[in-house]
């Protein structure tokens, strides 16, 4: 099946700094892909839609200035957490769809991102 | 977006057929239904995919009934790394730009 990748697989960093988590679709075009972030013990939570080539979609609740996504080709979107703090602390993940065959297929998942702020 | 709703967790023992299911009773024609697997710190892994009826591939069994209100995924003789995390969605296969809304999913511990 189709691979989506991230990068880093888990960083560290100070309290105020930002951090850029990388996501790629490697083996297919995906002109949309979505952030979510999960929590311990937690469901995954939607955060955004990215679009390739225009601004992304927030769920709401989610601070779009706190949160900059970027998705500058059909094979990269960009997730950056500005300023970031100890609760910005969780586990990140983005997916993408997959088209072929003329229809869609199932969503595919990165291997997450651990960020942790101290 | 049609909400689902799931057993938050489930006991079984190796060996055992498990079967986990999903109340999706607001689901819309073009809605898809799909199961997902989690293990701790991975991104969720594809299970199987249906639109009604049942589906069968190497991991696992969807059976969906005809008023698509609800569905069952089906795990044949379970073993210890099927503990993880399943979540039920459902979503409109026909848009790429359909987000996929997860709900509590089911905790799944298999004992020996």
């Amino acid at each position: 099946g189709a691979v989506v990748s991230q990068h880093p697989s888990w960083v560290i960093c100070k309290s105020g700094t930002s951090v850029k988590i990388e996501c790629r679709s490697l083996d297919f075009q995906a002109t949309t892909m979505f952030w979510y972030r999960q929590f311990p013990k937690q469901s995954l939570m939607l955060m955004a839609t990215s679009n390739e080539g225009s601004k992304a979609t927030y769920e709401q609740g989610v601070e779009k200035d706190k949160f900059l996504i970027n998705h500058a080709s059909l094979t990269l979107s960009t997730l950056t957490v500005t300023s970031a703090h100890p609760e910005d602390s969780s586990f990140y993940i983005c997916s993408a769809r997959d088209y072929a065959g003329g229809s869609y297929n199932e969503q595919f998942f990165g291997p997450g991102t651990r960020l942790t702020v101290l | 977006l049609a909400k689902t709703t799931q057993p938050i967790s489930m006991d079984s023992y190796e060996g055992q057929e498990v079967n986990i299911t999903c109340s999706h009773n607001n689901i819309a024609t073009n809605d898809y239904i799909t199961w997902y697997q989690q293990f701790p710190s991975q991104g969720p892994r594809f299970i199987i995919q249906g639109y009604k009826t049942k589906v069968t591939n190497e991991v696992a069994s969807l059976f969906i009934p005809a008023d698509r209100k609800s569905s069952t995924l089906s795990l044949p003789r379970v073993s210890l790394s099927d503990t993880a995390v399943y979540y039920c969605l459902v979503g409109d296969m026909n848009t790429g730009f359909q987000k996929l809304v997860f709900g509590t999913g089911t905790r799944l511990l298999v004992s020996p």
